[in-house]
């Protein structure tokens, strides 16, 4: 089955600059990467996502990349804000079966 | 729309107890899922179903575990007997199709 591996598992940056968050994957039949926040006390929501027909999503300061052929994908924030504090996970998988990343603690400090 | 919404928010049982965890989905997705999120193994998928019908029950730790959806507005996840190492945050999500997943606000589920 798929496994999923999500790094850092914290990451501290100052506000205003950009974090990085990377996830790896096993099956290649996966094709379908979302990214979830989680806040205290929350339910995941989704920020965005990917498919493998896609190299690269953006939307306003986040971004998503995939690699398929090294089977990574990374979410990208800029110009973070204390308000993107929270636990992030990367999820992949084929269709509606996802599997998730443990979750990166994002730390936005002002 | 109020989002998929789930019941109770809290829940502390003795072991060995029947515990009923309920979740409403948006009305119109036609998938819902049941996940149980703990900090040694994270979010884990336990079932879902679509149209009503469970497709996969594969991460359903054991048979204690049961979930239904009688109707496209309603599921249930049963835990019967309850154990202390079933304690973690249950979430129902819901989907339109392949499309984005909406999680409810969770259940705490605390056995003692």
């Amino acid at each position: 089955g798929e496994n999923v591996e999500q790094h850092p598992s914290t990451l501290s940056v100052q506000e205003g600059d950009s974090a990085v968050i990377k996830c790896t994957y096993s099956d290649s039949a996966s094709n379908y990467f979302p990214w979830y926040k989680q806040e205290l006390g929350k339910g995941p929501q989704l920020i965005i996502d990917i498919r493998s027909n896609v190299g690269e999503k953006k939307d306003q300061r986040i971004a998503v990349t995939l690699n398929k052929t090294a089977k990574h994908f990374s979410l990208h924030i800029t110009e973070t804000q204390p308000e993107d504090s929270a636990v992030y996970f990367c999820a992949g998988g084929e269709g509606n079966k996802l599997v998730f990343g443990a979750g990166t603690i994002l730390r936005v400090k002002s | 729309d109020a989002g998929v919404i789930q019941s109770p928010r809290h829940e502390v049982t003795e072991m060995g107890q029947e515990v009923t965890l309920r979740c409403k989905p948006i009305s119109g997705h036609d998938y819902l899922f049941w996940y149980r999120q703990t900090m040694m193994r994270g979010l884990e998928l336990l079932i879902y179903f679509n149209n009503n019908v469970p497709i996969d029950d594969s991460g359903m730790p054991e048979d204690r575990f049961s979930a239904k959806m009688p109707n496209a507005s309603f599921s249930t996840l049963k835990i019967q007997p309850s154990e202390p190492r079933d304690s973690a945050v249950y979430f129902c999500a819901s989907s339109l199709g392949t499309g984005n997943a909406f999680f409810g606000q969770g259940t705490r589920l605390t056995v003692v």
